[in-house]
Parts: structure tokens; C-alpha cells; sequence
């Protein structure tokens, strides 16, 4: 098993700028969750899926959007890129209440 | 909303020693707690899960425990290694999972 999976490592962008962050499992997770990584603030919720066509707003939704129309894959959308978007971006999954897997993360730049 | 600390941002200890993590948060109407390590530039790896209904869990060298009452969980590392040198994160919840900040923990050899 691959695990979790996102791509790409490493963005630059402009200001207002669009892109998709991918994230896939291949462990048959129904749970798939996005998380922004900001030093000294932890992780924070941004967008949660428990399950093809379900999705949910976690804590810091504002400016991204997300779809899970297969139980594999959870892809993240800037809309306009802005500088405060600046962060590392991880993928995680599970199954219900067990243990979550990360990916190895996206290290976002926004100019 | 829930609100996760862990106290310290930082510890540094010589290898050998025995050391406790903290975690404490704001709601005790929590799904489950893990514990989590991430080295840098990586991702997190989960060490260790405790549902709400437990008060401990423990793989190896660690010991997570669990009290909802006083809203506090504590990590347990026996014996520390250089190899433990890493952040320490904690997080509770279920789909809407709150993370702490973490502990940086260095083990000096």
C-alpha cells in the first residue's frame, strides 16, 4: 500500500492565482480530511469528507473548496490564491475513529 | 469550540531519562485523543489512540493516558532515545479533529 498520497511537494504561485492540491488513499478509508500546517498554531481543520459525495467545513474553510466523488481521492482548490494561504497543506485519512494517516505534506508559497 | 494546549513548546532532556508530555483541552465531550510524532519536514505519524471510554493505551517505551473529567491527557516516553527527538502533537475529536500546537522534544545523547 501506497498509503496517502498528495501532490505535488512544493508550490509557487502568484497572487491570485488557481490550483488543485490531490490528495489518495488506497486503504479504503471513508474519512479524508485536509489540514493547514502555520508555525506555533498547530494543525487546523479546513475541509472533512466522511464519505463519497459528503463533504464538510472544518475550522479555516474560507478561500478553498473540495469534492469527493470517489472514496480514493480528496482534492483540495485554492480559488484566488492570497499570501495569507502560505503553508504547508496535509492530507489525512482513516477509517471512523481509528487512527489518522498523513501524507507527507505540500509546501505552499503564495507571492 | 474546543481549545487543545500542550505545555511546554519545548523540552530537552539527556538520553535515559523519563519524560511526560501534557495535553489539555477545553471540551471533556471528546470522541477520542491521539497522540502523534512528526519529525521534520515530514508528515505525522500516529503513536497512539485512546477512545473515550479508555484511560490508557501503550505501545512500547510510551504510555498515553486519558482524563476527560480534568480534561487532560499526558504522554509517557520511558527511557528516551536520540531517536525520539522529534515534535510531539496531540488532537481530539473525531471528524472535526483539534490539534495542539505540540512539544518540541530534543533527547540528548
Amino acid at each position: 500500500n501506497a498509503g496517502v498520497t498528495q501532490t505535488p511537494k512544493f508550490q509557487v504561485l502568484k497572487t491570485g492565482q488557481s490550483m488543485t492540491l490531490q490528495c489518495a488513499q488506497d486503504m479504503n478509508h471513508e474519512y479524508m480530511s485536509w489540514y493547514r500546517q502555520d508555525p506555533g498554531m498547530g494543525l487546523r481543520l479546513i475541509h472533512y469528507s466522511v464519505g463519497a459525495g459528503i463533504t464538510d467545513q472544518g475550522e479555516v474553510p474560507n478561500g478553498y473548496n473540495v469534492s469527493r466523488s470517489t472514496t480514493e481521492d480528496f482534492p483540495l482548490r485554492l480559488l484566488s490564491a492570497a499570501p495569507s494561504q502560505t503553508s504547508v497543506y496535509f492530507c489525512a485519512s482513516s477509517f471512523r475513529g481509528e487512527k489518522l494517516f498523513f501524507g507527507s505534506g505540500t509546501q505552499l508559497s503564495v507571492l | 469550540k474546543q481549545e487543545v494546549t500542550q505545555i511546554p513548546a519545548a523540552l530537552s532532556v539527556p538520553e535515559g531519562e523519563n519524560l511526560v508530555l501534557n495535553c489539555s483541552f477545553t471540551d471533556s465531550a471528546i470522541y477520542n485523543l491521539q497522540w502523534f510524532r512528526q519529525d521534520p519536514g515530514k508528515g505525522l505519524t500516529s503513536l497512539l489512540l485512546i477512545q473515550s471510554s479508555q484511560r490508557e493505551q501503550t505501545s512500547g517505551r510510551l504510555n498515553a493516558s486519558l482524563d476527560k473529567s480534568s480534561g487532560r491527557s499526558t504522554l509517557y516516553i520511558a527511557a528516551s532515545q536520540p531517536g525520539d527527538s522529534a515534535t510531539y502533537l496531540c488532537a481530539v475529536g473525531n471528524n472535526d479533529m483539534r490539534f495542539g500546537a505540540g512539544t518540541r522534544l530534543t533527547v540528548k545523547p
